[in-house]
């Protein structure tokens, strides 16, 4: 079936411009994570989501970093005002909630934001 | 700050197991041990978890220390494509991973 799918895959962006980034996940999937990658680095947690509900957003940087998930399903992660630390791989994950005590996240293939 | 400790980098032949190494010596009762892996510029890819017992699945097994300590995730055929950094990851499963900084192997033809 089709897996995590987020676009753009690369997105370049000028100091200061605003940039969004979209995540489709799996279908029925309730649980939506966002991760930043910086390079050489592992993911780090930004945000999640189950089903539209935003229950952590306690790894945003910043109050330029916005998220949302309006419907449930895809989520689109906002950077207003992009700085040049923003550049990263930016990852998108969903799972499923089973009700079972552990489940895996998967990832999609991430963007990667430069700012010049 | 991550709750798990690998080594940076190991290298290990084509063909032979590749056994990676994780201590979390701080890990409480209820949490699980996860393995990803993330090949260049792709996503992080889900291998196998487990909470007390030994785990085998179609990519890996995953041995877990008696006092739940340290944990080893084995390879048992290493090829090319096997090639990635590998995380291992200690959460209580239903939320938020907290990464370290992994383990780049490399198989070596």
């Amino acid at each position: 079936g089709a897996g995590v799918s987020q676009s753009p895959r690369y997105k370049v962006a000028k100091r200061g411009q605003d940039v969004a980034l979209r995540c489709d996940p799996i279908s029925g999937h309730v649980s939506l994570f966002w991760y930043q990658q910086a390079l050489g680095q592992g993911p780090e947690f930004l945000t999640y989501f189950q089903n539209e509900a935003q229950l952590d957003k306690s790894g945003l940087p910043s109050d330029r970093f916005f998220a949302e998930r309006p419907e449930g399903s895809v989520s689109t992660l906002k950077i207003q005002r992009t700085q040049q630390e923003d550049s990263a791989v930016y990852l998108c994950a969903s799972s499923q909630q089973t009700g079972a005590s552990s489940y895996e996240q998967y990832f999609g293939p991430g963007t990667r934001l430069t700012v010049t | 700050d991550a709750k798990t400790t690998q080594p940076t980098s190991m290298d290990c032949a084509e063909g032979r197991a590749a056994n990676l190494p994780c201590n979390h010596s701080t890990i409480s009762g209820n949490e699980y041990v996860y393995w990803y892996r993330q090949i260049h510029s792709q996503g992080p890819q889900y291998i196998i978890h487990g909470l007390k017992n030994n785990e085998t699945n179609e990519m890996a097994s995953l041995i877990i220390t008696e006092d739940r300590k340290s944990s080893t995730l084995i390879l048992p055929h290493a090829t090319l494509r096997d090639t990635a950094v590998y995380y291992c990851i200690v959460t209580s499963g239903t939320y938020k991973y907290i990464f370290g900084t992994g383990t780049r192997l490399k198989v070596l033809a």
